[in-house]
């Protein structure tokens, strides 16, 4: 089994639906976090919780809201979805600690028609 | 504003061939510079990392070379194999910034038979 797990795989929705992409993880990590990924722009930052507590806004926070129900959950709502937020949705795991690796789920190909 | 640019974005080499992927960065707070490895349908996952204290960095078939002055670092990959084919992302992170991954934006890399 998948240590970091996203659900849906595949999602296709219309303009102005609300989504929820959610994440979980076995690892035991308290560090839990958002990226989508675009062609040409790598994997840019939504936002981040390093514990169930504590969540922090990313570098494309806009249009995204998230909530940590438990230390292994972790979602990423999409309120209003709009066509430009088409894009591939990784979560990611991570230990405490200086310089920890990131452990990435296979993430989620979202559409918005 | 890209602060981790990357180059080039797609890159094929013959078999047994070395494979060359660039970044450079601006600002010198940054003080980790891991490389991810993401193959089709999977998440990245962490191939490589550096700290600016040594110049170069190898494990296995892969070596990280790292020039503080020119704010560059790159990956080598000797003797490159079919396997090696995927996407690969350099990434910067630093004290202070919650050590939050910044990364490049990627380059594809197919290696022929």
């Amino acid at each position: 089994d998948a240590d970091v797990t996203q659900t849906p795989r595949n999602r296709i929705t219309k303009t102005g639906k609300r989504i929820m992409l959610e994440c979980s993880q076995t690892k035991g990590h308290d560090r839990m976090y958002w990226y989508r990924q675009d062609p040409g722009l790598g994997l840019r930052l939504i936002y981040y919780s390093f514990d169930v507590k504590d969540i922090n806004k990313g570098e494309i926070s806009d249009g995204y809201s998230v909530s940590r129900q438990a230390q292994a959950k972790f979602s990423l709502s999409l309120e209003s979805a709009i066509p430009n937020q088409t894009a591939l949705y990784f979560c990611a795991t991570s230990a405490p600690g200086l310089n920890q690796p990131q452990h990435f789920g296979d993430g989620t190909r979202l559409s918005i028609l | 504003q890209q602060q981790v640019k990357q180059s080039p974005q797609s890159l094929i080499v013959q078999k047994g061939g070395i494979s060359i992927i660039n970044c450079a960065y601006e600002n010198t707070a940054f003080d980790y510079f891991p490389w991810y490895q993401q193959f089709p349908g999977k998440g990245p996952a962490l191939l490589i990392a550096i700290r600016p204290d040594v110049s170069e960095k190898k494990e296995g078939r892969f070596t990280i070379s790292f020039n503080k002055s020119a704010k560059q670092f790159s990956l080598h990959i000797m003797d490159s194999q079919p396997g090696d084919s995927a996407t690969y992302f350099c990434a910067a992170s630093m004290l202070g910034s919650a050590r939050q991954l910044t990364f490049g934006s990627g380059t594809q890399l197919t290696v022929l038979p």
